[in-house]
């Protein structure tokens, strides 16, 4: 059974950083790519970042590139996401996401974790 | 960016009855050369994380029940509830896989009248 569990969101400050992990089981992490979508307080989905099965290509959303980056730990079964500069309107639950295809950036997202739900306020 | 926008954005439906959400891409997510469609369909109930339905436009994925369909190609989707139940009560959202970046429709809430 595929399961990703999502940790690291919390209450921040405006400026400040946070790290997200995603701990992932169930299926060969290294062939997948992984994602980050977010979805703000009653809000839709919005895709925030993807990264390839070996961590060689990242692609970022216009919104967190620059201050966002992604990044994997295939002997962990592990995603990040580093987020600095935090901004009011980065406040979401971020979820987690596996690529239906092989490789990276490419496919649908057919598992997603429950979410972890970062505030930014002072 | 590919623009997704679903209509509805909400819709009541009686149990047991039909309901139908469409949605519509600013361009075409559909390669010709493979006849494949890149457009995915997700179902997110309060409190939960997505769960993806349909692929492909018209694909259900495994322990989806079948009074759900996709179709549609080109531009323009439609997925379709053949017969509304209780547990069916979600907001439902397009998704283009296309290219980069993979973007979502709004979302159309589905609740029961």
């Amino acid at each position: 059974e595929v399961q990703l569990l999502e940790s690291g969101g919390g209450l921040v400050q405006p400026g400040g950083s946070l790290r997200l992990s995603c701990t992932a089981s169930g299926f060969t992490f290294s062939r997948y790519g992984m994602s980050w979508v977010r979805q703000a307080p009653g809000k839709g989905l919005g895709w925030v970042s993807t990264i390839s099965s070996t961590g060689g290509n990242e692609y970022y959303g216009d919104s967190v590139r620059g201050r966002f980056t992604i990044s994997r730990d295939n002997s962990k079964n592990t995603l990040h996401l580093q987020i600095n500069t935090l901004r009011a309107e980065d406040t979401a639950v971020y979820y987690c996401a596996k690529d239906s295809n092989y490789g990276g950036n490419s496919g649908y997202f057919d598992y997603w974790g429950q979410g972890t739900l970062v505030t930014v306020s002072s | 960016d590919i623009v997704m926008t679903q209509s509805p954005d909400s819709l009541a439906v009686s149990l047991g009855e039909r309901a139908t959400i469409n949605c519509k891409s600013s361009q075409s997510v559909s390669f010709s050369s493979n006849n494949k469609n890149y457009l995915a369909w997700y179902q997110q109930k309060p409190g939960q994380p997505p769960k993806v339905l349909i692929s492909g436009a018209s694909t259900r994925e495994s322990g989806v029940p079948d009074r759900f369909s996709g179709s549609g190609s080109g531009t323009d989707f439609t997925l379709t509830i053949s017969s509304l139940q209780a547990e069916d009560v979600a907001v439902y959202y397009c998704q283009q896989y296309y290219n980069t970046p993979r973007t979502f429709g709004q979302g159309t809430k589905v609740e029961i009248k």
